[in-house]
C-alpha cells in the first residue's frame, strides 16, 4: 500500500528553527510537495522536490532523499503566523497526489 | 485574476440526502481535482476531471460522482449521504500540460459538509 508518515504535532519557539520530517512509501515517485494549511483554510503550496537535495526559498527549505524515501521541511526564524499544519504529499506513478495527515506546528512566544 | 472558488461555503444535510458542490477553477486552468479532508487528516483524492472526462479516481464509492463543464468548472455530487461523509471538500485546479512538471495545484477555500 501507499503510506506517508509525518509527526502529528510539533512545538517550537518564535525566532527558532524547526524541521518537519516526512517518510513515504508509494507506487512510483514523481515529486514531493509541501503545503501549509491554516486552520479552516485551504492548503497553500510551499515547495516541490523531484531531485535529491535541498531547495531553498526564503525562510523555508525542503530536502529530498529518494533512496531513503525521506524529506524534510525546514522553517527558519519562526514567526507566530507560521503556526499551521504542514502537509507532505507525494505524486505517485499515476501522477496522483498521496497526502500525509499533516503536522500541526505550534509556535510559542 | 480570480482564484479557485467553491460554493457553498457550508452545508448541513441529513443522512440519505444528496448534495452537489460546485467549483470554478483558477483562470486559465483546465484540470479540476476533488479531495475530501476529514478533521485532523490530510486530503484524500476523490477524482480528477480534464476535458469533461473523469481521468483518475481515488478509493471512493460510486455514491461520489462528478462532472466538468465546457468552461472547466466542476461539480461533485454525493448520493445517499452517510454520517462519515462529513468533511471539508476541497477543489484544486491546475494546468494539465505542465502539472507533471511540479506545477502546484491551487486550492479553493473548501465546502464544509456536515451530515446529521
Amino acid at each position: 500500500g501507499q503510506n506517508i508518515d509525518q509527526p502529528t504535532e510539533m512545538t517550537a519557539t518564535e525566532g527558532a528553527i524547526v524541521q518537519i520530517n516526512c517518510t513515504y512509501q508509494t507506487s512510483g515517485f514523481n515529486g514531493l510537495f509541501w503545503y501549509q494549511q491554516h486552520a479552516g483554510e485551504a492548503p497553500t503550496f510551499l515547495s516541490y522536490n523531484v531531485l535529491d537535495g535541498l531547495e531553498e526559498k526564503g525562510r523555508f527549505s525542503s530536502f529530498l532523499s529518494r533512496s531513503k524515501g525521506y524529506s524534510y521541511l525546514l522553517l527558519k526564524e519562526l514567526q507566530m503566523k507560521d503556526s499551521a499544519s504542514y502537509l507532505c504529499a507525494v505524486m505517485d506513478s499515476n501522477y496522483q497526489l498521496i497526502w500525509g495527515a499533516g503536522t500541526k506546528l505550534i509556535i510559542k512566544p | 485574476d480570480a482564484g479557485v472558488t467553491q460554493s457553498p461555503t457550508h452545508l448541513i444535510k441529513t443522512r440519505g440526502q444528496q448534495v452537489t458542490l460546485r467549483c470554478s477553477p483558477k483562470s486559465g486552468h483546465d484540470t479540476v481535482s476533488w479531495y475530501q479532508q476529514a478533521l485532523g487528516q490530510g486530503p484524500q483524492f476523490i477524482f480528477q476531471y480534464y476535458e469533461e472526462e473523469e481521468r483518475q479516481r481515488g478509493n471512493f464509492p460510486d455514491r461520489f460522482s462528478g462532472h466538468q463543464f465546457p468552461n472547466y468548472s466542476s461539480e461533485l455530487n454525493v448520493n445517499a449521504l452517510l454520517l462519515g461523509d462529513s468533511a471539508l471538500y476541497l477543489c484544486a485546479s491546475s494546468l494539465e500540460r505542465i502539472q507533471r512538471e511540479g506545477y502546484e495545484q491551487y486550492f479553493g477555500p473548501g465546502t464544509r459538509l456536515t451530515v446529521t
